[in-house]
């Protein structure tokens, strides 16, 4: 069975303080991870798409990067509007429209 | 334009009532998704539709749960004889459909539904 593990759980920076929250996954044949962020009491919103390892994505303060085990969503210099939850997700078997998202990283960025 | 909307956005009902859940997605996304998210969880894949046709319902927990999208367009998933352990967040998403590569899915602002 397909799984996702986050971690940190949750984690709490200073504002400008960089960090990485990780992503692993156990996947028979990854096709594909995808990032979302997702504010307290709203619908996840979608931040990234990672197809094969060695690829990476860059938006704002926010850089992923996928290896054959795992996925890195880097922030850099966070500001207290990047709190939220991250959620990585990963497509299941034969296709890309059933997906498996992991429990999220909680993200608290203190001015 | 308008995003994915979803009515009501809270219901409580007592125990062994029936509820339905109503999805409307972005006009002209093919796909549709329902989601079940408990708190502190990530979202819970139940069903997904393209156009009218339910392509997948492996994750509904039983045959209490069911959904439909007659049109294609709008959907209803609807629980009956509802139990305590059903409470949770139920999350709508819809996409254009996807093929070869993944279209990311727009979430709507759920609807929490708590059974007495």
């Amino acid at each position: 069975e397909d799984q996702v593990t986050q971690s940190p759980e949750a984690l709490r920076l200073q504002e400008g303080e960089s960090s990485s929250l990780n992503c692993s996954y156990t996947v028979s044949g990854l096709r594909g991870l995808f990032w979302y962020r997702q504010d307290p009491g709203k619908g996840p919103e979608f931040l990234f798409t990672l197809y094969s390892a060695g690829e990476e994505k860059e938006k704002e303060r926010l850089k992923a990067t996928l290896t054959k085990k795992e996925s890195f969503l880097h922030i850099t210099a966070p500001k207290p509007e990047d709190s939220a939850t991250y959620l990585c997700a990963v497509p299941n078997s034969g296709g890309y429209q059933k997906v498996t998202f992991g429990i999220g990283t909680k993200l608290q960025v203190i001015p | 334009g308008a995003g994915v909307s979803q009515s009501p956005r809270y219901k409580v009902t007592k125990r062994g009532q029936d509820v339905a859940l109503r999805c409307d997605p972005i006009s002209g996304h093919v796909s549709l998704y329902w989601y079940r998210q408990a708190l502190g969880q990530g979202p819970e894949f139940l069903t997904y539709f393209n156009y009218e046709a339910q392509q997948d319902k492996s994750g509904l927990p039983n045959d209490r749960f069911s959904a439909e999208r007659p049109e294609g367009s709008i959907s209803t998933l609807t629980i009956q004889r509802t139990e305590q352990r059903d409470s949770a967040m139920y999350r709508c998403a819809s996409a254009p459909l996807s093929g070869s590569s993944y279209n990311e899915q727009f979430f709507g602002p759920g609807t929490r539904l708590t059974v007495l």
